[in-house]
């Protein structure tokens, strides 16, 4: 099955600076990679999210990239503020009939003001 | 529109018990999965309905079951609870067939005792 890794598992910046989250993946068949955002005492928010025909996808501070070749994806935000501190989580999943999503662990992102 | 909402949202019960969950998904969502949130396991998936048929399942006892009305709003059963089910169990709809995009509830924190 399904396989993804993220790190790191714990990223702490400074605000206005940038944050990198990684994923990689091991099914080659998998084509759609959503991002989440879990605030504390709330379910994950989904904030971005990249299907395969693409390889960057833009939302204002958000930024993910997706290599096919290498199986790894990323989240990228910029000017980080106060706000975006939260758990984040990449996955990976075949969009179609069978979709059974594989989650990464989760990267808690505190951003210092 | 109204998000998904779960109730109850917190649930403490007893070893042995067993313990009914309840999904509502966005208006006009047809698809809804169900995970399981653990600090040692992550994010795991449950299952998944569509048009009130189960069509996927992830890797969980057959003390986990589920079923989803024809309004689309969903349960979840576990019988015979132990202290390892103790979790956050989280409902997420969807609006396509084949889940994209993917909209989570708040959850419902279940504390087994």
């Amino acid at each position: 099955g399904e396989n993804v890794e993220q790190h790191p598992s714990t990223l702490s910046v400074q605000e206005g600076d940038s944050a990198v989250i990684k994923c990689t993946y091991s099914d080659s068949a998998s084509n759609y990679f959503p991002w989440y955002k879990q605030e504390l005492g709330k379910g994950p928010q989904l904030i971005i999210d990249i299907r395969s025909n693409v390889g960057e996808k833009k939302d204002q501070r958000i930024a993910v990239t997706l290599n096919k070749t290498a199986k790894h994806f990323s989240l990228h935000i910029t000017e980080t503020q106060p706000e975006d501190s939260a758990v984040y989580f990449c996955a990976a999943s075949r969009a179609g009939g069978s979709y059974i999503p594989t989650f990464g662990r989760g990267t808690s992102l505190i951003v210092h003001p | 529109k109204a998000g998904v909402t779960q109730t109850p949202r917190y649930l403490i019960k007893t070893r042995g018990q067993q313990v009914t969950l309840s999904c509502s998904p966005i208006s006009g969502h047809r698809s809804v999965s169900w995970y399981q949130q653990t600090p040692g396991q992550g994010l795991q998936f449950l299952f998944e309905y569509f048009s009130e048929t189960q069509r996927n399942k992830g890797n969980f006892p057959g003390r986990f079951s589920g079923r989803q009305f024809s309004n689309s709003r969903s349960e979840m059963n576990v019988s015979t609870l132990e202290l390892g089910d103790s979790a956050l169990y989280l409902c997420a709809s969807s609006p396509l067939d084949g889940a994209y995009e993917q909209y989570f509830g708040p959850g419902t924190r279940l504390t087994v005792t």
